[in-house]
């Protein structure tokens, strides 16, 4: 089956702009999770969902940063007012939950910030 | 506070045998994952424990000791596409994972 997808693959913003990243989790998976991973670096938790209550957003570096999944699928990350040091690779996983414990990692998105 | 170390990078050669160790200090423990990661790819899963002991899958194993906080995973008759960054993780509260920075294992013929 399918698995996580996200979009766009890569993101060139303006510092300043607003940008907005996708999620489609594996279907019927119920917590989601997104990550942010620096170059060389390991991913570092930024969110986490169960369906489409918010449970975790302490990762979140600042008040720019923000998350939804208003009906338990789809989610988006958005970032205000990009700053250079939000460049990064911010990858989104789920998780079947009710027995799995394994997440399953989309492509990530690359966003740079000039 | 935190905290998950492994070595930055490592070599081998084909055919040989890896093992990549990582300790962990983090205030809850609900397993280890072991994920492998190709350069501008998704990590993608190796091996989880949560219990001492071995785990063995094909050319993989990992090994965990929680009363010394410490894992390895073992990678056999290595290959080419083996080379890539392993990443350590500890599933601290049941949610979210904590990762280290990652092994760049570089496999040379």
């Amino acid at each position: 089956g399918a698995g996580v997808s996200q979009s766009p693959r890569y993101k060139v913003a303006k510092r300043g702009q607003d940008v907005a990243l996708r999620c489609d989790p594996i279907s019927g998976h119920v917590s989601l999770f997104w990550y942010q991973q620096a170059l060389g670096q390991g991913p570092e938790f930024l969110t986490y969902f169960q369906n489409e209550a918010q449970l975790d957003k302490s990762g979140l570096p600042s008040d720019r940063f923000f998350a939804e999944r208003p009906e338990g699928s789809v989610s988006t990350l958005k970032i205000q007012r990009t700053q250079q040091e939000d460049s990064a690779v911010y990858l989104c996983a789920s998780r079947r939950d009710r027995g799995g414990y394994e997440q399953y990692f989309g492509p990530g998105t690359r966003l740079t910030v000039t | 506070g935190q905290n998950i170390d492994q070595p930055t990078e490592m070599t081998a050669t084909e055919g040989a045998i890896v093992q990549i160790n990582c300790t962990y200090q983090t205030s809850g423990f609900n397993g280890l994952f072991w994920y492998q990661q190709h350069a501008g790819e998704a990590p993608t899963f190796l091996s989880y424990n949560v219990l001492d002991g071995l785990e063995e899958k094909g050319r993989f194993s990992s090994f965990l000791s929680r009363s010394k906080g410490y894992s390895y995973l073992l990678l056999k008759e290595l290959q080419m596409k083996d080379s890539a960054s392993y990443l350590c993780a500890v599933n601290q509260a049941g949610t979210a994972l904590i990762f280290g920075k990652g092994t760049t294992l570089s496999v040379s013929s």
